[in-house]
């Protein structure tokens, strides 16, 4: 069974660029939520999808977005970036029903971006 | 609204001694009470959870949490504690709803003396 994987680990960017982080889920999964951890704190929801739709999420504004495809593989776009974006970035995949909450997740290694 | 406290940011012991790691939770509903592991530079790990089942729930690594809900707590407890257990502990609470809504705590660093 392959776990859940993010690409790229490290990122660099400056402040305006965009950029699209990706996630994997692990096999048999239908569901991915993101995750942003900034340095010292706890992982704050940005989003879930679910068979390919967003059904949930957090206080992030519309300049994060995301994707979800038919093989539960997922995107996170972020624009406009600003220097507050720096963080390490999880993806989460999970089983079953939409909203089960006592789904476990299992998390990726994360993608730390950089913000110059 | 839903919300977790993790009562200490940082909790040092001696190896071989108990580890005890607080954590209150807020929820309106039955909430899932969940404790992960994230060692430096690793993904977030799930060491248990609670899911209104048993409201002692044993974990790996000798971790084991209980559920009281009159004391709104899911304190983590470890009997002995291991070298290898130094790392950051996340509770994690989740209310049912029409997408699975997870609050993190902020974090306790657990900190194991030789």
């Amino acid at each position: 069974e392959t776990g859940v994987t993010q690409s790229p680990t490290h990122l660099i960017k400056t402040r305006g660029q965009q950029v699209t982080l990706r996630c994997s889920s692990q096999s048999g999964h239908n569901t991915v939520s993101w995750y942003q951890q900034a340095l010292g704190q706890g992982p704050q929801f940005i989003f879930q999808y679910y068979r390919e739709e967003e059904n949930g999420r957090g206080n992030f504004p519309p300049r994060f977005s995301g994707l979800q495809f038919p093989n539960y593989s997922s995107e996170l776009n972020v624009n406009a970036l600003e220097l507050d974006d720096s963080a390490l970035y999880l993806c989460a995949s999970s089983s079953g029903l939409a909203g089960g909450s006592t789904d476990t997740q299992y998390f990726g290694p994360g993608t730390r971006l950089t913000v110059l | 609204a839903q919300s977790v406290t993790q009562l200490d940011s940082h909790v040092s012991v001696s190896e071989g001694t108990p580890v005890l790691l607080r954590c209150n939770y807020s929820s309106s509903y039955s909430p899932s009470l969940f404790w992960y592991v994230q060692h430096p530079n690793k993904g977030l790990q799930l060491l248990l959870k609670y899911t209104s089942a048993a409201t002692l729930v044993k974990g790996i690594n000798g971790f084991e949490a209980e559920f009281k809900k009159s004391e709104t707590s899911f304190h983590l407890t470890k009997p002995s504690a291991h070298m290898s257990d130094a790392a950051e502990y996340f509770c994690v609470v989740s209310d049912p709803g029409g997408y699975q809504k997870v609050t993190f705590g902020t974090g306790t660093k657990l900190q194991v003396i030789p």
